[in-house]
């Protein structure tokens, strides 16, 4: 069955920098694109970025282009997320997800920038 | 960007009532419309796609309809399983972007 498993979530502070992971399994991994949602707490989804399924391209939101990368290694069906600059309104709950429509998404991992 | 908006924001109903959420695009998206149920603490859970298409496994209690700017969402019969948030999703564009959700809770 189709799983995605979210990890390395954690508390950073203002400025720092954190590396998310999205590992993948029961489907052919290097034919779909992988997006990230993120859920800060209490409030609704945001779309993040977006890697396509050769990770030759991705595409990110305005609120976080420029401080987040999207990669991916396809023989380790693992797709990263780097976040840099990391500002307190960036902390969430950070999901990954695939295809345009969302058919199937991680656990979850909190992400909480503070002093 | 294309901002959704839905409504209401919140509703009550009781079991076995017949619940329609509605979610507007400020500009037409086609088709490219997707709902998800959002319980407490769980990742959102994709109802449908396609604006109409019900995904995988979802109960045909629950149908989708409309294109162009204004969608609907329908849950036949309310069973306390249905109690969540549920959020429409656009796909036409990049951003991606939600609407602000509508929290369906017991009346």
């Amino acid at each position: 069955q189709v799983q995605l498993v979210e990890s390395g979530g954690g508390v950073v502070q203002p400025g720092g920098s954190l590396r998310l992971s999205c590992a993948a399994s029961g489907f052919t991994f290097s034919n779909f694109d992988i997006h990230w949602v993120r859920q800060a707490p209490g409030k609704g989804l945001e779309w993040v970025a977006i890697v396509s399924n050769g990770g030759t391209s991705g595409f990110y939101a305005e609120s976080v282009k420029g401080r987040f990368t999207v990669s991916r290694d396809n023989s380790k069906n693992t797709v990263y997320l780097q976040m840099d600059s990391l500002r307190p309104e960036d902390t969430a709950v950070y999901y990954c997800t695939r295809v345009y429509y969302f058919d199937y998404w991680g656990q979850g991992t909190l992400v909480t920038v503070s002093t | 960007d294309i901002q959704m908006t839905q409504s209401p924001s919140s509703l009550s109903a009781s079991i076995g009532d017949r619940v329609t959420i509605t979610c507007r695009a400020s500009q037409g998206i086609g088709s490219f419309l997707a709902w998800f149920q959002q319980k407490p603490g769980k990742a959102p859970k994709s109802l449908i796609y396609g604006a109409s298409s019900l995904q995988s496994g979802v109960p045909s209690k629950f149908s989708g309809s409309g294109s162009g700017t204004e969608f609907t969402l329908t849950i036949s019969s309310l069973q306390p399983e249905d109690f969540a948030t549920y959020y429409c999703q656009q796909y036409r564009t990049y951003p991606f972007t939600f609407g602000p959700g509508t929290k369906v809770d017991i009346k």
